[in-house]
């Protein structure tokens, strides 16, 4: 999974598979977290967001999954097509009024046809 | 609607060079921001723009200057380019958390 300090880890599932990245966070304070996805040589695109009110969000064949008793965020991916093959980040933003968000190092999705 | 444009796309710059990387974004955001990408290291944060007419550093400003020139474009200046900063450069604009992304300038400092 992802965390601020390791390296790029690589997950490779194949096609039709169901993904799940992984990403812990450090900051307990923080009340906002977003999934970006980067496809090579493009920038991160949103692809879903949840506060810290809510344990789970669902979007159009994904879930971020919240747990803050562990300090985990989870992406699932439902069955998983070549066009997901990118580099996944977690970003979480700390409370206090601020927007900006601080980024995990990322996750690379390989998906194999 | 071309949402943030960011130029150069490549940029090859000999070390003590200078250089700005252009960004202006369409969107009518307030908050516009410059990070660095490096290999296995996520985004960095270098510089961000909370509102036109304020700057304010983020976790990597050395070596670098912005200048939020309007409400659409946020400059961000090389002085004396350094290998160390050899590094894929993107810029973002947002209304609130959410942040939109231009496609990057991969800058090589030889």
């Amino acid at each position: 999974g992802e965390s601020v300090g390791l390296h790029l880890p690589t997950l490779s599932v194949q096609e039709g598979d169901n993904s799940i990245i992984n990403c812990a966070y450090s900051n307990s304070a923080s009340d906002y977290f977003i999934w970006y996805k980067q496809e090579s040589g493009k920038g991160p695109q949103f692809i879903i967001d949840i506060r810290s009110n809510m344990d789970k969000r669902q979007g159009q064949r994904v879930t971020v999954l919240l747990n803050k008793t562990v300090k985990h965020l989870s992406l699932q991916i439902a069955a998983t097509q070549p066009g997901d093959s990118a580099v996944y980040f977690c970003a979480e933003r700390g409370s206090g009024g601020s927007y900006i968000p601080t980024f995990g190092r990322g996750t690379s999705l390989i998906v194999h046809p | 609607n071309a949402g943030v444009t960011q130029t150069p796309k490549f940029q090859v710059l000999k070390t003590g060079q200078s250089m700005t990387l252009q960004c202006a974004q369409d969107m009518n955001h307030n908050s516009m921001y410059w990070y660095r990408q490096d290999p296995g290291m996520g985004l960095r944060l270098i510089y961000y723009s909370a509102s036109e007419g304020t700057t304010d550093k983020g976790e990597v400003p050395n070596g670098y200057n912005v200048s939020r020139l309007n409400k659409r474009e946020f400059s961000l200046r090389l002085e004396s380019a350094a290998p160390s900063q050899t590094s894929v450069y993107f810029c973002a604009s947002s209304p609130d958390e959410k942040l939109f992304f231009g496609s990057g300038t991969q800058l090589s400092v030889l």
